[in-house]
């Protein structure tokens, strides 16, 4: 079975602060892929990265970077710099074959000014 | 080049009443997925569907629930006799035809915000 953990419900950081989200995952399949999204407060999805199992290469991109470890089933983002705007719920998600997401329960990031 | 386009975006109902959630797919897709999402809560996978074809119901709930996706027209996903526990957002999200296989490429809907007094 497939499943997703985000461990941390809640996480409340200044301004400026760097922030990592973590996402551990379990799966049996060796193709498959990965997902994060942000859910802001207005409430739709905003898709941030998809990255499939075979390209474990770390990703940048502005303040965001997420690190791809298969040895350790996770797939951590971390925020640089963190901006009151970044404040939202962050999604992982992981699918094996289809558009089924198993989604994790979701981190609220709160950013205080 | 449109998104995949979801409607109503807020729907009120009163217990017992129905409720009719669409969605239209991106351009060239065929493939379309329903999620829910609880108050305070992940998004859960409802419905996979293609044209005229379900494929995946397991995450729909027994009773009250269904969903098409017809060969003409937008996706469809109905709620009959809507109880309070019925309120929630409901996602949709497309992609093109697996083919040989999945290839990641998934996009959702803005959400349907589904109230129910």
């Amino acid at each position: 079975a497939q499943k997703v953990t985000q461990a941390q419900t809640e996480i409340s950081v200044v301004e400026k602060e760097d922030v990592t989200l973590d996402c551990v995952y379990e799966t049996r399949d060796t193709t498959y892929y990965l997902f994060w999204y942000k859910q802001p407060p207005s409430g739709e999805l905003v898709f941030l990265i998809r990255r499939n199992s075979f390209d474990e290469q770390n990703e940048i991109s502005g303040r965001y970077s997420w690190n791809f470890q298969k040895s350790t089933s996770s797939f951590n983002f971390t925020i640089t710099a963190s901006q009151v705007v970044d404040s939202a719920v962050y999604f992982c998600a992981l699918t094996a074959d289809t558009g089924k997401l198993i989604f994790g329960q979701g981190t609220t990031l709160q950013v205080k000014p | 080049n449109a998104g995949v386009m979801q409607n109503p975006r807020h729907l009120v109902r009163r217990r017992g009443q129905e409720a009719r959630l669409r969605c239209s797919p991106m351009k060239g897709h065929s493939h379309v997925y329903w999620y829910r999402q609880l108050p305070e809560e992940g998004l859960k996978f409802m419905v996979y569907l293609q044209k005229e074809n379900i494929i995946d119901e397991s995450g729909m709930p027994k009773e009250r629930f269904s969903a098409e996706f017809p060969k003409e027209g937008p996706s469809i996903l109905r709620i009959q006799q809507v109880v309070r526990g019925d309120s929630a957002a409901y996602f949709c999200a497309s992609s093109p035809d697996p083919g040989q296989g999945f290839s990641g490429e998934l996009f959702f809907g803005e959400g349907s915000r589904l109230t129910v007094l």
